[in-house]
């Protein structure tokens, strides 16, 4: 069966300082992977999705980015964090031709 | 018109009611889609796909009215653990398989 990582689970991080997020599926191969961001009360923002190694499709522009250096991980990075980055950070995998899409547990960033 | 809009709710009903949730999309070349179920401070979950008319999985029953643009989610006999929010997805035509989420309504089951 798939199974879907993410770490760490809490994060509380200056205003300034990197991020790196780490997903990881196992299970499959060749997924498309995808980065959400919730804000408190919101509802679920596509940051990026990935529909193969390297290949990385960005949905709104901010100061994050994504990389997919290997078939089955997905990171999220910031060199300077802001304020309005706190949020509920989740990785979701998808079979490629499949709609529903499988989420991580999810990452709780909290800029201070 | 918003891409899936849904009643943030919340809906309080006594356990063993009948609830229903309606949404409503924008994009008429949709094919497939989806609820999902998610806790309090929990990641989302598939509950139920909609691929035609309808779907029915035990207590829940999702249906489809393409005609007039909107998904229904029907739980009977609800339960207390059945207390979430509950979203609708739509998926977005293009590559990748993206989906668009709603905002979700959320379900109070009280004693």
């Amino acid at each position: 069966s798939q199974t879907i990582h993410q770490w760490p689970a809490t994060l509380v991080q200056p205003v300034g300082s990197p991020l790196s997020l780490e997903c990881t599926v196992e299970g499959t191969s060749n997924p498309n992977l995808y980065w959400y961001r919730q804000a408190a009360g919101r509802g679920l923002q596509l940051l990026f999705y990935s529909v193969g190694i390297g290949q990385i499709s960005s949905e709104v522009p901010q100061n994050l980015s994504a990389s997919r250096p290997q078939d089955r991980q997905f990171i999220l990075s910031s060199k300077k964090l802001l304020l309005s980055d706190s949020g509920f950070y989740l990785c979701a995998w998808s079979v490629t031709g499949s709609g529903a899409q499988y989420f991580g547990p999810g990452t709780r960033l909290l800029v201070l | 018109r918003k891409e899936v809009e849904q009643d943030p709710g919340p809906f309080n009903v006594p356990e063993g009611a009948t609830v229903a949730f309606n949404c409503t999309y924008s994009n008429s070349a949709s094919q497939s889609f989806f609820w999902y179920r998610q806790d309090c401070r929990k990641e989302p979950k598939l509950l139920m796909s909609v691929y035609s008319s309808g779907n029915e999985d035990g207590r829940f029953t999702a249906q489809l009215n393409r005609a007039s643009q909107y998904i229904s989610l029907l739980i009977r006999d609800s339960k207390l653990s059945d207390s979430a929010t509950y979203l609708c997805v739509v998926p977005i035509t293009g590559g990748g398989n993206k989906l668009t989420f709603g905002t979700g309504t959320q379900l109070k089951v009280e004693l």
